[in-house]
């Protein structure tokens, strides 16, 4: 059975920085690109950012760009957004996604039960 | 950056049919088989319904089929029932440095 569990999610001061982690599990971890998808409270869903399955290839919104990083560690089957220069408009649930692809984006098949992230002072 | 267009709401009785659309461009839905359509209720994660435009995935309702017609792709529920009334979005492959974008989302109300 796939399992995604992001954790590192909460409170943090505008300007503040924050790391998300997703534990994967129930499927080969590098054999699949992974997203991060965000949904502000009460808007539809964002995608903001991709990796290949090696982590070789990235890919970034403008709204994030510059600010966030995503990365992997295939040892550990575990994918990592790094947040900085966070704004309000950046409040919303993260969800970390797995793709049904191992480079290009095919769209998501199995995801994460999402992690809220408050910017706020 | 702009998301595919998908009308804000639509509504059936129990046992209709109804069709959600989701406009794109050559860029996206028009040019590449990478659609997919996502259920999602409140406070939860979303849930593949269709894949590569027509595809249901393994647990998925044979009630949700999907389709595509230029640049517009459309999932239909048919046999509506109350347990439909969600959030759905579409999503699609884009040939461009963002490469996945996901449609604006529409509300399905069973009256």
């Amino acid at each position: 059975e796939v399992q995604l569990l992001e954790s590192g999610g909460g409170l943090v001061q505008p300007g503040g920085s924050l790391r998300l982690s997703c534990a994967a599990s129930g499927f080969t971890f590098s054999n699949y690109a992974m997203s991060w998808v965000r949904q502000a409270p009460g808007k539809g869903l964002e995608w903001f950012s991709t990796i290949s399955g090696r982590g070789g290839s990235t890919d970034y919104a403008d709204s994030v760009k510059g600010r966030f990083t995503i990365s992997r560690d295939n040892s550990k089957d575990t994918l990592y957004l790094e947040m900085n220069s966070l704004r309000a408009d950046d409040t919303a649930v993260y969800f970390c996604a797995k793709d049904r692809a191992v480079v290009v984006p095919a769209g998501p098949d199995y995801w994460g039960q999402g992690i809220l992230v408050t910017v706020s002072s | 950056q702009s998301a595919l267009t998908q009308p804000a709401s639509v509504s059936g009785s129990p046992g209709q049919s109804i069709t959600i659309s989701c406009t794109g461009s050559s860029s996206d839905v028009g040019g590449y088989n990478y659609v997919s359509w996502y259920q999602q209720y409140p406070g939860k994660a979303p849930k593949l319904i269709i894949f590569d435009v027509s595809n249901r995935p393994s647990g998925a309702s044979n009630r949700f089929s999907g389709s595509k017609s230029g640049n517009t792709a459309s999932l239909t529920i048919s046999g509506l029932q109350a347990e439909d009334a969600a959030d759905y979005y579409c999503s699609s492959y884009r040939s461009s440095s963002t490469p996945l974008v996901f449609g604006t989302g529409t509300k399905v109300t069973v009256l």
